[in-house]
């Protein structure tokens, strides 16, 4: 059974880029043809979709985030990562890393979030 | 503000049926793209409820139903337990982010 465990900093400062690394077990990162997400939660609010990439490297990112974004892949590692740069105390919030269910529906491509992992608190805070 | 609106909380008895919104725009729910649903239990990750809509992950049960029309999705439940009580959010994609966006989070209350 597929598991995604994500590894963080815990507190950073602001200014600073943020490395959080997810690993990916029981199962291939780059098998299936599988795309994989990021998704933030600030304490006690809502949740939002930060980016994702395909199994290929492409990539598509929150505009809202754009800027700031990176998300890579390392099949020999089964790994996918996020870097954020310029945190802020607006950036503090549990970081979750999910595998996309990307498929056809209804006439289009859909993605759903359909494995999460549990979750890393990043705090930014001087 | 999010894309998706939702209402912030809703409660119910035990037993008794609840609905939650998920109101959307002519740049997602309304353009035909489909509406996902998530429980996220006190304390835990978010899981996957209903995709596609109407569509049941193995493992969730029948109590739990989709549904979508025109620019509005509702997650419906019924028989109403104690368990139930979580955060529930709806997830669609959106052409003006060209990405996906999130509801803003409903709280069930079981009474």
């Amino acid at each position: 059974q597929m598991q995604l465990q994500e590894s963080g900093p815990g507190l950073m400062k602001p200014s600073e880029t943020l490395s959080l690394t997810c690993t990916v077990s029981g199962d291939s990162i780059s098998g299936r043809h599988y795309y994989w997400g990021l998704i933030r939660q600030p304490p006690g609010k809502g949740l939002e979709w930060i980016g994702s990439i395909y199994y290929s490297g492409s990539t598509y990112y929150n505009p809202s985030l754009n800027s700031r974004v990176t998300i890579s892949l390392a099949t020999f590692k089964n790994q996918f990562s996020l870097k954020l740069t310029s945190l802020t105390a607006a950036d503090t919030a549990v970081y979750y890393c999910a595998r996309v269910f990307h498929y056809y529906g209804s006439g289009t491509y859909c993605d759903a979030f359909d494995i999460w992992g549990q979750g890393t608190m990043v705090t930014v805070s001087s | 503000q999010s894309v998706l609106m939702q209402p912030p909380s809703v409660s119910g008895a035990p037993g008794q049926r609840v609905t939650i919104s998920c109101t959307g725009s002519n740049s997602n729910i309304g353009a035909g793209y489909d509406v996902h649903w998530y429980q996220q239990l006190p304390g835990r990750a978010p899981q996957l409820l209903i995709y596609g809509n109407i569509n049941r992950p193995s493992g969730v049960p029948d109590r739990f139903s989709g549904s979508k029309s025109g620019t509005s999705a509702s997650l419906a439940i019924t028989g109403l337990q104690a368990e139930d009580e979580a955060d529930y959010y709806c997830q669609s994609y959106d052409s003006s982010v060209s990405g996906s966006v999130f509801g803003g989070g409903t709280k069930l209350t079981v009474l």
